[in-house]
């Protein structure tokens, strides 16, 4: 079954470097999404990038973070500065349809587990 | 503010019962609803979706639907201790995101 696939599995980085975590969607995916779970609270909606551009994204979304398709096959978070409060579990996540009345299912992949130092 | 709401449990069941595991939802105009299953560490699985009023059923995994009600709800019959987990509520209100409720955890006692 084909299934998204993200890297790293861990990422450490100091507070204010720059991190870039990657993802491959399923390939006959359209729509594209970026989650994040602190530990021991809810997965959060980030980001959904639709034709190559962000389609919606949430108010934890600010200037800080920034998403990219450089090719036909990645999506990339990209965190400029990083927090302390960044360190979360980041979701990728690609499904069939989106922005409709009826939505496809989100296919999460592995996740990148941040830990800001 | 859209909200999606669980009881966080634990829910306890022997193997072998039926886990109803419940959700409801603030958005009225919600048209598809999603059940994820999540073991610790892990990233949420998909268990079922379901778009319309009733009953949708997988296996031993059956989903009920009352948009009247604002309501959601996942039976696992026959349960397992491999079914111990979170199990993520979400809902897409229309539009690009999907909101995910705090989760139930579920224990299966052997």
């Amino acid at each position: 079954e084909p299934e998204v696939t993200q890297t790293p599995s861990h990422q450490v980085t100091q507070m204010g470097q720059e991190v870039i975590l990657r993802c491959v969607p399923i390939s006959n995916h359209l729509y594209f999404y970026w989650y994040r779970q602190i530990l021991g609270q809810k997965v959060e909606f980030l980001v959904s990038f639709y034709n190559n551009e962000i389609s919606e994204k949430s108010e934890i979304f600010d200037d800080q973070f920034s998403v990219e398709r450089p090719d036909g096959s990645n999506f990339t978070l990209k965190i400029r500065s990083t927090k302390l409060e960044d360190s979360a579990m980041y979701f990728c996540a690609s499904s069939t349809t989106g922005g409709g009345e009826y939505n496809s299912p989100l296919h999460f992949g592995n996740g990148t587990r941040l830990t800001v130092t | 503010q859209k909200e999606v709401e669980q009881n966080s449990g634990p829910l306890s069941v022997p193997e072998g019962a039926i886990a109803s595991l419940n959700c409801t939802y603030s958005d009225r105009g919600s048209q598809s609803f999603f059940w994820y299953r999540q073991y610790s560490g892990k990233s949420p699985e998909l268990i079922m979706f379901i778009y319309s009023n009733g009953d949708k059923e997988d296996g031993r995994f059956t989903a009920q639907l009352n948009k009247a009600s604002q309501y959601v709800s996942l039976l696992i019959r026959d349960s397992q201790p491999s079914d111990s987990a979170t199990y993520l509520c979400a809902v897409n209100p229309g539009g690009f995101k999907t909101i995910f409720g705090a989760g139930t955890r579920l224990f299966v006692k052997a």
